[in-house]
């Protein structure tokens, strides 16, 4: 069973630090996304990844960077966080493209910035 | 452009009642359309997918290219229905291949 697991469930941040969340898959896959939850809004792509060293920005990326140094590991970078970036990030991760593979989403981290 | 539209936020229906979870898309091309659900405390995961043609916990959708709709439906719901809903549309091709989500519909099933 695809594992995928973000490093912290909560965390609390001040304002214009730099923040770094953590996504690790155990099965090998190539595409890795991050989103963010929010209610009424949906899930929104910040920015995904179909290789190592490969991003590309999803529908939301202002604010945020990402880094994927490993085939396994995909990590999001708030430069300097802000309020409006208090949220539910969900990682997850695909072995490839085609309708056959869906999504395997990690328990998600809830950020709040104080 | 890809787009998603789930026209209710919050939908309440009882115990033994049919359910009927409303997504509309818009995409240019052929779509893969998808249905995710969220348990309470749970993490998100895959209801079921058009192209299965599938029953999952009783949950059917079928995709209406006509009406570019993806509705969910279930004839009697149960009280574990109890969830958050997202209907997903997948597009484009090589490393384009990301899912667009709708905004989510709350569904409680009241006993």
């Amino acid at each position: 069973d695809v594992k995928v697991t973000q490093s912290s469930r909560y965390l609390v941040k001040r304002t214009g630090e730099k923040v770094f969340l953590e996504c690790v898959q155990d099965m090998d896959h190539e595409n890795m996304f991050w989103y963010r939850q929010d209610p009424g809004l949906g899930l929104r792509l910040i920015y995904f990844s179909y290789d190592v060293k490969m991003k590309e920005k999803g529908d939301i990326p202002e604010g945020y960077s990402v880094s994927r140094e490993k085939k396994e590991r995909f990590s999001l970078i708030l430069e300097s966080a802000s309020t409006n970036q208090t949220s539910m990030y969900l990682c997850a991760s695909t072995a490839g493209t085609g309708v056959n593979y869906g999504y395997t989403f990690g328990s998600g981290t809830r950020l709040t910035v104080v | 452009a890809q787009r998603v539209t789930q026209p209710e936020k919050l939908l309440s229906v009882f115990k033994g009642a049919p359910v009927e979870l409303k997504c509309n898309y818009s995409y240019s091309g052929s779509p893969e359309l998808f249905w995710y659900v969220q348990y309470s405390r749970q993490r998100l995961q895959l209801l079921l997918r058009h192209i299965s043609r599938e029953s999952i916990k009783g949950f059917t959708a079928d995709l209406n290219k006509g009406e570019t709709s993806f509705h969910l439906k279930k004839p009697f719901a149960q009280e574990e229905d109890s969830a958050m809903y997202y209907c997903a549309l997948r597009g484009g091709s090589g490393g384009a291949q990301k899912l667009v989500f709708g905004q989510g519909t709350r569904l409680t099933i009241n006993p």
